[in-house]
């Protein structure tokens, strides 16, 4: 079955950079748009930033623009989400998902568990 | 950017009873709008898309409907195992915003 393995959570200072990955298997990472969605602690999902399969199109929530880079490898099966002047807000655990399509429509149909991040000092 | 709007944010139901669960877009998003649950812990779930497509495997006593801004998540008979948080996701345009989250409990 399709497989999303996150890594490269953990503590952060505010101002400091994070650079998350997201291992994908069984299935070709070539072929779907890719998605990061975080949620903080007590709090709802939030839809961080998707990249087209090729990366030629990136998009982004306006709270992480400018600070996040979402950028993939397909070579080497994986996406990456870079994180500059990270910030308290910023803590959540963030999940990796695939972007499926399907009658016209697009859905996440495979996430990962999540790694966490956690901005303090 | 388009808002996405749950009600109720929680609510507490009996094994068996219908429960409803609806979102609202602050535009016009025609059907695309995606339905997921959630437990602690765990990754979410897509149940539904496109408004009222049950994915494969997802048991029938949930179903979708809706289009244009106001749509509705309906679970026929709840079960144990329904205890989650369920959210809209709005598939339209980017950012592909989330409704807030209804908390179902059982009572």
């Amino acid at each position: 079955e399709v497989q999303l393995v996150e890594s490269g959570g953990g503590l952060v200072q505010p101002g400091g950079s994070l650079k998350l990955s997201c291992a994908a298997s069984r299935f070709t990472l070539s072929s779907y748009w890719m998605t990061w969605v975080r949620q903080a602690p007590g709090k709802g999902l939030e839809w961080v930033a998707n990249i087209k399969q090729d990366g030629s199109e990136r998009y982004y929530v306006d709270s992480v623009e400018g600070r996040f880079t979402i950028s993939r490898d397909n070579a080497k099966n994986s996406l990456y989400l870079l994180m500059n002047s990270l910030r308290a807000e910023d803590t959540a655990v963030y999940y990796c998902a695939r972007r499926t399509y399907d009658s016209d429509s697009y859905f996440l149909d495979y996430w990962g568990q999540g790694t966490l991040v956690t901005v303090s000092s | 950017d388009i808002q996405m709007t749950q009600s109720p944010s929680s609510l507490s139901a009996s094994v068996g009873d219908r429960v409803t669960i609806t979102c609202r877009a602050s535009q016009s998003i025609g059907t695309y709008l995606n339905w997921y649950q959630h437990k602690p812990g765990k990754a979410p779930k897509v149940l539904i898309y496109a408004a009222s497509t049950l994915l494969s495997g997802v048991p029938s006593r949930f179903s979708g409907s809706g289009s244009g801004t106001d749509f509705t998540l309906t679970i026929s008979s709840l079960q144990p195992e329904d205890f989650a948080t369920y959210y809209c996701q709005q598939s339209d345009s980017p950012p592909q915003t989330f409704g807030q989250g209804t908390k179902v409990e059982i009572k």
